[in-house]
């Protein structure tokens, strides 16, 4: 089945080490995306990638850094100059290419809960 | 910049009982809206979405939403809630991201959590 990969479901670091997010997705989707849910905030928009070798910021990119190697794969490293890093993270896909895209929906991974302590 | 308002941030309802989840959105061009809904420690799942056409959506679980221009609402309703239906629901708004594609950039309201009582 197709769909989208997020490992593992719970991570705990230590402050001041980075740490990586995993998101691999099999649905031949060209655009990807990380968020992060805060209870009671919502998801925000941390990175965006819409092809490979290509990514934006989003509403709250500081402290994080994203790759995209492969169409697959978007990555996110949570650094230790992310000053609140313990959050539910959330990587999503989209048909990113033609105007189709548009109006296409997100599909969501099961998401990562990073703890630092 | 776009925003999304769920003013309800708990409802409770009885098994049986009909809902509706309120949604306000703000958006200077023709909105695309989503309404997702999200188990405990659990990804997101696509309920319904509108983009165009006919104002009144039909989703996946029984639910529909109904864009309303005048109000910039996207309410969520359902006519008869089941126990399973309890969660997290989240009202979306997209942003075209390129000029001929791209994809979205979803901006979520800050959700509306779902008690049923039996």
């Amino acid at each position: 089945d197709g769909g989208i990969t997020q490992s593992p479901k719970y991570l705990f670091r230590k402050e001041g080490q980075n740490v990586t997010l995993s998101c691999e997705q099999n649905l031949n989707h060209d655009a990807m995306y990380w968020y992060r849910q805060d209870p009671g905030q919502g998801l925000r928009l941390i990175y965006y990638s819409q092809i490979v070798n290509d990514f934006q910021k989003g509403d709250i990119a500081e402290g994080y850094s994203v790759s995209r190697e492969k169409k697959e794969s978007f990555p996110l490293t949570v650094t230790s100059a992310q000053k609140n890093p313990t959050a539910f993270y959330l990587c999503a896909s989209s048909i990113g290419s033609g105007r189709s895209s548009y109006n296409s929906p997100l599909h969501f991974g099961n998401g990562t809960r990073l703890t630092v302590t | 910049a776009q925003s999304v308002t769920q003013p309800d941030i708990h409802i409770t309802v009885s098994e049986g009982a009909s809902l509706e989840l309120r949604c306000n959105y703000s958006y200077g061009a023709t909105p695309y809206l989503f309404w997702y809904v999200q188990s405990p420690g659990q990804g997101l799942q696509l309920l319904l979405k509108y983009f165009s056409g006919d104002t009144l959506v039909q989703g996946i679980k029984g639910f529909e939403a109904e864009f309303k221009r005048s109000q910039s609402s996207f309410n969520l309703r359902k006519p008869s809630v089941h126990w399973s239906d309890a969660a997290e629901y989240f009202c979306a708004v997209g942003v075209r991201v390129g000029i001929t594609g791209g994809g979205n950039k979803l901006t979520f309201g800050t959700g509306t959590q779902l008690k049923v009582e039996l």
